[in-house]
């Protein structure tokens, strides 16, 4: 029940594109749903979070779709560029418990 | 500045070796993680420090031994480490205290070999 799955395990997106990384998770209690980045040799960064009392958040070209009566959500990047190249991790977790991190999608975008 | 300084940047050393990393912040953040991260896989959840007291040991072996001198200042102490301890270990930080929710800022790892 702590899991968060995610996929796809890997994408491959032509620049310009839209790139989707879907994330479904079973624990209702969890309230707080992060988007991290990571580049290679990096450390994670976050890049977007939401909570469950809204159903999309939006910044730049990166938007949170978050449907809570079927417990996933999803990240969506528009207009993708070969510098969002990276792995990208969903997370889930609670007010007192730690981040539950899915288990990862490698996007590469391609000119 | 939120950044999240770790040293060394990478690190190979024995079964037998005795060393340490470091992490460092000098954003007045009151929380402080470290997490090891295998290739391709997510960070796994090692220790949190609240206001430099532990607060989460996710049962971790006694051969990581964490320690936090001060708000700003984290270490893990590595001895007779196993070849599958070979890993990225990243440091982050986050202001709250001890409410996870909090944004946690990365460092950008020491790459551990154990030979």
């Amino acid at each position: 029940q702590q899991q968060v799955k995610q996929s796809p395990q890997s994408l491959i997106v032509q620049k310009g594109g839209i790139s989707i990384i879907n994330c479904a998770y079973e624990n209702t209690a969890f309230d707080y749903f992060p988007w991290y980045q990571q580049f290679p040799g990096k450390g994670p960064a976050l890049l977007i979070a939401i909570r469950p009392d809204v159903s999309e958040k939006k910044e730049g070209r990166f938007t949170i779709s978050f449907n809570k009566s079927a417990k996933q959500f999803s990240l969506h990047i528009m207009d993708s560029q070969p510098g969002d190249s990276a792995t990208y991790f969903c997370a889930a977790s609670t007010d007192t418990d730690k981040l539950i991190f899915g288990t990862g999608t490698r996007l590469q975008v391609f000119p | 500045d939120t950044e999240v300084t770790q040293t060394p940047k990478h690190l190979v050393m024995g079964m037998t070796n005795k060393k340490s990393l470091k992490c460092e912040q000098h954003m007045g953040h009151r929380a402080m993680y470290w997490y090891k991260q295998k290739a391709k896989k997510p960070p796994e959840l090692m220790f949190v420090y609240s206001y430099e007291k532990l607060s989460i040991n996710e049962s971790v072996p006694s051969r990581f031994s964490p320690e936090c001198p001060n708000s700003s200042l984290l270490n893990l102490h590595l001895h007779a480490l196993q070849p599958e301890d070979s890993a990225l270990y990243l440091c982050a930080s986050s202001q709250g205290t001890g409410v996870l929710q909090e944004t946690q800022y990365f460092g950008p790892g020491t790459r551990l070999l154990v030979l």
